[in-house]
């Protein structure tokens, strides 16, 4: 059955370092989103994309995060410089298409800035 | 902000019974509204997904919307201990953009 990947699986940094976390949705989806989740809180959308362009952004998706598409497979998270409260759980998902299409989380990367 | 609120629990429920999970949102334009489990250290997994009010179901999960009250549901028959999970209720808002609640926790006694 076709899975989201991410790599890495865990990152620690030093805090106002740059950090990219990646992700290879399903190859025929087309809607691709971040989710944050801090330890032992909710699940917070960050960002979706669609057509190689962000759709739609929560409060939380400042100027120091950015999102690409470089190629036709990886969807990448950058976060330019990294605040210890960045320290949280990123879900990369992928969906076929928007509102009732399922959407397939990754399994994570969880990111420690220290 | 949109408000998504589900009692945190936990939820104890025997072997066999019948799990009911709570959620209400704040947003009257969210459009459709979505079920997911999470294990402890894993991701979301999607159970069921509902956008008509009313009922609807999938083996042994039920999912209950009414757009009035602004409150949709999750029945689980025949619960197992398997089913032990934070369950996160998820509202879709704008077609793109989506706003958790912090998940009620289900214990499945044997």
């Amino acid at each position: 059955e076709p899975e989201v990947t991410q790599t890495p699986s865990h990152q620690v940094t030093q805090m106002g370092q740059e950090v990219i976390l990646r992700c290879v949705p399903i190859s025929n989806h087309l809607y691709f989103y971040w989710y944050r989740q801090i330890l032992g809180q909710k699940v917070e959308f960050l960002v979706s994309f669609y057509n190689n362009e962000i759709s739609e952004k929560s409060e939380i998706f400042d100027d120091q995060f950015s999102v690409e598409r470089p190629d036709g497979s990886n969807f990448t998270l950058k976060i330019r410089s990294t605040k210890l409260e960045d320290s949280a759980m990123y879900f990369c998902a992928s969906s076929a298409g928007s509102q009732q299409e399922t959407q397939y989380f990754g399994p994570g990367t969880r990111l420690l800035v220290l | 902000q949109k408000e998504v609120e589900q009692n945190s629990g936990p939820l104890s429920v025997p072997e066999g019974a019948i799990a009911s999970l709570n959620c209400t949102y704040s947003d009257r334009g969210s459009q459709s509204f979505f079920w997911y489990r999470q294990y402890s250290g894993k991701s979301p997994e999607l159970i069921m997904f509902i956008y008509s009010n009313g009922d609807k179901e999938d083996g042994r999960f039920t999912a209950q919307l009414n757009k009035a009250s602004q409150y949709v549901s999750l029945l689980i028959r025949d619960s197992q201990p398997s089913d032990s999970a934070t369950y996160l209720c998820a509202v879709l808002y704008n077609f793109n953009k989506f706003y958790f609640g912090s998940g009620t926790k289900l214990n499945v006694k044997p």
